[in-house]
């Protein structure tokens, strides 16, 4: 157990509607960051926060947005969605800004039909 | 765009044979970071590599960093079928960046 608790673990819903993907990270973490893993593909990095802050962004598109919230957990926010965006969302998080390992969270399955 | 690259995507290999995983980025990490994911699971850590030619070892996996900090290694003797799964470098580009760019990933099937 990573310690990183995502929420739903799997989400259906249709094109056009909206979605938002929760994470807590492990107790005393103030890094959060969030992934996007299609089928078979690499994690690609969408967003990252630390603690509060917007720290960095990756290939996030406009349609998606995020937030750290002062109790430090995160939420992913996903509108107009489209087939392409089905995929499994992963939140990690870490200590700080340091170069601390990752530690992942079970991930969201998402599937938009 | 894609800043890491890793070859090969997929490899299949026989039970006991060894196997190795090369990770190359088009600019200077500041440090490497290799994790495994195993199937229908999420990324877990396995190692950090800092230092220009870091070589590091946990038990049957060797991990090298390169000279020039942009290429690194995962090889692993002697396959067993646990070690089925997705291997991940990730790196920092650049110094102040935060974000961790993680590698296209090498899939590993182990065939007993």
């Amino acid at each position: 157990d990573s310690g990183v608790t995502q929420t739903p673990k799997h989400l259906i819903t249709a094109t056009g509607q909206r979605v938002t993907l929760r994470c807590s990270p492990r107790s005393g973490d103030l890094s959060v960051y969030w992934y996007q893993q299609s089928l078979d593909q690499g994690l690609q990095f969408l967003i990252h926060y630390y603690n509060g802050e917007e720290r960095a962004k990756g290939n996030i598109l406009e349609r998606f947005s995020a937030q750290q919230f002062p109790d430090l957990h995160s939420e992913l926010n996903l509108s107009s969605l489209e087939l392409g965006d089905s995929a499994l969302y992963f939140c990690a998080s870490r200590p700080g800004q340091t170069d601390s390992p990752l530690h992942f969270g079970n991930g969201t399955r998402l599937t938009v039909t | 765009g894609q800043q890491v690259m890793q070859i090969p995507q997929y490899q299949h290999v026989q039970e006991g044979e060894d196997f190795t995983t090369y990770c190359n980025s088009s600019t200077t990490l500041s440090n490497i970071q290799w994790y495994k994911q195993r199937p229908g699971g999420h990324p877990v850590f396995l190692i950090q590599l800092v230092k220009s030619g870091e070589v590091k070892k946990q038990k049957r996996l060797t991990f090298q960093f390169g000279e020039a900090k942009k290429n690194s290694s995962l090889h692993i003797t002697a396959t067993q079928t646990t070690d089925v799964g997705t291997y991940f470098c990730a790196g920092r580009v650049g110094t102040g960046a935060n974000n961790l760019f993680f590698g296209t990933g090498t899939r590993l099937t182990v065939i007993p």
